[in-house]
């Protein structure tokens, strides 16, 4: 167990549609990251979170947006859903704000989009 | 921007034999490295990382990894190779710099292990 908490586990929808995804990080660990996973990209970068405030963005779609809450939970809203948007999205967090440490990873939250 | 490579994105051992998983980055200065395994339906679990000092490291399960500057690589190994090892393993880079970007990924090799 990572400490990391995501939920949903498994999400299925329609196109056009919005969803939120959930993640609480390890206790003290003041950045979160949100990476989606698919079988043709791999692991991509979206977005992080440090203590509240955006520091950086990979390559994440217009069409999609987080924050990061007081209490360090972080939300990832993917809206106007494609059939192309269907993946695994993980939730990282890291004691520190910069690279140069180590990610803890949820289990994921697996969209389906139909 | 860094980036990192795994040239086989499938590879089968036999159980008991030993295991070498290849990775090669890219970074303008002295790289962060890790290396991570998923399980089926799983998240990331961090076998092992290095940071500096020596370029063997040790890390959980019998995995160790070596960095070679010269090569620009990072090579997983375990000498004896066991069924429940079969998942898929993830290099990463991240920035000495203390860069906010996190970690980038290579795309991956998928284990497998044959009885």
């Amino acid at each position: 167990d990572s400490g990391v908490t995501q939920t949903p586990k498994h999400l299925i929808t329609a196109t056009g549609q919005r969803v939120t995804l959930r993640c609480s990080p390890r206790s003290g660990d003041l950045s979160v990251y949100w990476y989606q996973q698919s079988l043709d990209q791999g692991l991509q970068f979206l977005i992080q979170y440090y203590n509240g405030e955006e520091r950086a963005k990979g390559n994440i779609l217009e069409r999609f947006s987080a924050q990061q809450f007081p209490d360090l939970h972080s939300e990832l809203n993917l809206s106007s859903l494609e059939l192309g948007d269907s993946a695994l999205y993980f939730c990282a967090s890291s004691v520190l704000q910069g690279g140069s440490g180590e990610l803890f990873f949820g289990e994921g939250s697996r969209l389906t989009v139909l | 921007a860094q980036s990192v490579t795994q040239p086989d994105i499938h590879i089968t051992v036999s159980e008991g034999a030993s295991l070498e998983l290849r990775c090669n980055y890219s970074y303008g200065a002295t790289p962060y490295l890790f290396w991570y395994v998923q399980s089926p339906g799983q998240g990331l679990q961090l076998l092992l990382k290095y940071f500096s000092g020596d370029t063997l490291v040790q890390g959980i399960k019998g995995f160790e990894a070596e960095f070679k500057r010269s090569q620009s690589s990072f090579n997983l190994r375990k000498p004896s190779v066991h069924w429940s090892d079969a998942a898929e393993y993830f290099c990463a880079v991240g920035a000495s710099g203390g860069g906010a970007d996190g970690l980038t990924f290579g795309k991956g090799t998928h284990l497998i292990i044959q009885p």
